[in-house]
């Protein structure tokens, strides 16, 4: 079972809210981790967006939209990324990463579609 | 500004080595570490390890440990990622990232250099 689990893809409208999973498999406890986030379009190099490990210890990019927030569920035992007011240029994935076993892993990625 | 700047393309012979360097500017080189990250077509991120340009330090990934080597030298700046024994398996799109201190990576990222493997 890979370390980080995220939805393949995930389609949402112009305006709404998308919240992007990133689940870690099960005996690795979400509460303890740094879940950082990454956007990346076709083309281009990943792009840092912020990273969250509790509402008071996270960190926006810097010129990050604040519509990028992030947060955790722990009955799921995952991170999520909330992208608020979508907008099309936000069509892109969208990786999650953590610290893990003194290596960095990434999760598969999320392919967000505005539509 | 901060900018990360990769070497150009490179196409080779399975069993080959390759040599990506990393040249930065725009913030003190040994005051970051390095992290490589790869990228095959259509595939998601992969890490392969990190470099301290201060100490020399280095970790790897498990998956490429024995067969990569990060270097720098710090009076141009430049880091250097060497994977040797490559297969078909390692064309992909390879990329240097910034490490800010006690931090991950990825404040800034290189622009990706293509690595193809092909008989």
């Amino acid at each position: 079972q890979a370390v980080l689990t995220q939805p393949s893809s995930l389609s949402a409208s112009p305006g709404a809210s998308a919240s992007l999973t990133c689940t870690l498999r099960s005996g690795i406890n979400v509460g303890t981790y740094w879940i950082y986030w990454y956007q990346q379009k076709p083309g281009s190099p990943p792009q840092y967006l912020l990273r969250y490990k509790s509402d008071s210890d996270k960190q926006q990019g810097s010129g990050v939209p604040s519509r990028f927030s992030g947060s955790k569920d722990a009955s799921a035992n995952a991170g999520i990324l909330l992208i608020s007011g979508l907008q099309s240029e936000d069509e892109a994935d969208y990786y999650c990463m953590i610290w893990h076993s003194s290596t960095w892993v990434f999760g598969g990625g999320t392919k967000l579609t505005v539509l | 500004q901060v900018q990360l700047v990769q070497s150009g393309a490179e196409v080779k012979k399975p069993g080959a080595s390759v040599k990506v360097s990393c040249e930065a500017s725009g913030y003190t080189f040994t005051s970051y570490d390095i992290n490589w990250v790869r990228q095959a077509t259509g595939q998601g991120l992969e890490w392969m390890g990190w470099m301290s340009p201060n100490s020399g330090n280095t970790g790897y990934a498990q998956t490429f440990q024995g067969r990569v080597t990060m270097t720098r030298d710090s009076s141009i700046s430049t880091a250097y990622m060497e994977l040797s024994s490559l297969t078909s398996e390692d064309t992909a799109v390879y990329y240097c990232a910034r490490g800010p201190p006690n931090w991950g990576f990825g404040d800034y990222w290189g622009q990706g250099t293509l690595v193809t493997v092909s008989s």
